[in-house]
């Protein structure tokens, strides 16, 4: 596709229910980031990765939070039994490659949930 | 890991040069230097890229001083449409391990005012 995509845009959930969001890169990016945002601070590093490999997921929360991209393309961030405290914006990146020129990220619009 | 220190936040009026200066006192031999901006309601965009001396392109510039401790990314004649937060990042573009290349600070809210 044209730019990063990602769906849904917006989720409300109860407390205790799972979310699954959704990222859909730039066709031919092999590298693809999951970030997470609050309200006026920068861009949380959650996990990203190369191909269907998920390079590092040091920035995971805590074990509710898992990341896959199976066939290397579309790939589903997940959340189970969700807290208040997962309430952000939940951005995902991808570019070209992470080691091959300047590394630019493209994001998508984010995926805004909220927790009651 | 290299980090990052950056002002909080600036004012500044339409028409007039605005820079922002980064300190990256740990930078390491193999890091480069990345500014990204935030516009509201958006996800950040690349803006520039630099490893020493001095990077322009056609929205700013971006200037690293030969101990490359600290860069100052430097917006020409800013208009009200420049008013973002800008976030400097420093790492090794070169690795594949995530590191601090891929890592966000607070950044710098930029008001730029009629």
């Amino acid at each position: 596709g044209a730019g990063v995509s990602q769906s849904p845009r917006y989720k409300v959930t109860k407390r205790g229910q799972d979310v699954a969001l959704r990222c859909d890169p730039i066709s031919g990016h092999v590298s693809l980031y999951w970030y997470r945002q609050a309200l006026g601070q920068g861009p949380e590093f959650l996990t990203y990765f190369n191909y269907e490999a998920q390079q590092d997921k040091s920035g995971l929360p805590n074990d509710r939070f898992s990341a896959e991209r199976p066939e290397g393309s579309i790939s589903t961030l997940t959340i189970q039994r969700t807290e208040q405290r997962d309430s952000a914006m939940y951005r995902c990146a991808s570019s070209l490659f992470l080691g091959e020129g300047t590394g630019e990220l493209f994001f998508g619009e984010g995926s805004r949930l909220t927790v009651l | 890991l290299a980090k990052t220190t950056q002002p909080i936040s600036m004012d500044s009026y339409e028409g007039q040069e605005v820079n922002i200066t980064c300190s990256h006192n740990n930078i390491a031999t193999n890091d480069y230097i990345t500014w990204y901006q935030q516009f509201p309601s958006q996800g950040p965009r690349f803006i520039i890229q630099g490893y020493k001396t001095k990077v322009t392109n056609e929205v700013a510039s971006l200037f690293i001083p030969a101990d490359r401790k600290s860069s100052t990314l430097s917006l020409p004649r800013v208009s009200l449409s420049d008013t973002a937060v800008y976030y400097c990042l420093v790492g090794d573009r070169g690795a594949l391990e995530a590191g601090n290349m891929l890592t966000f600070g607070g950044g710098t809210r930029l008001m730029v005012k009629p």
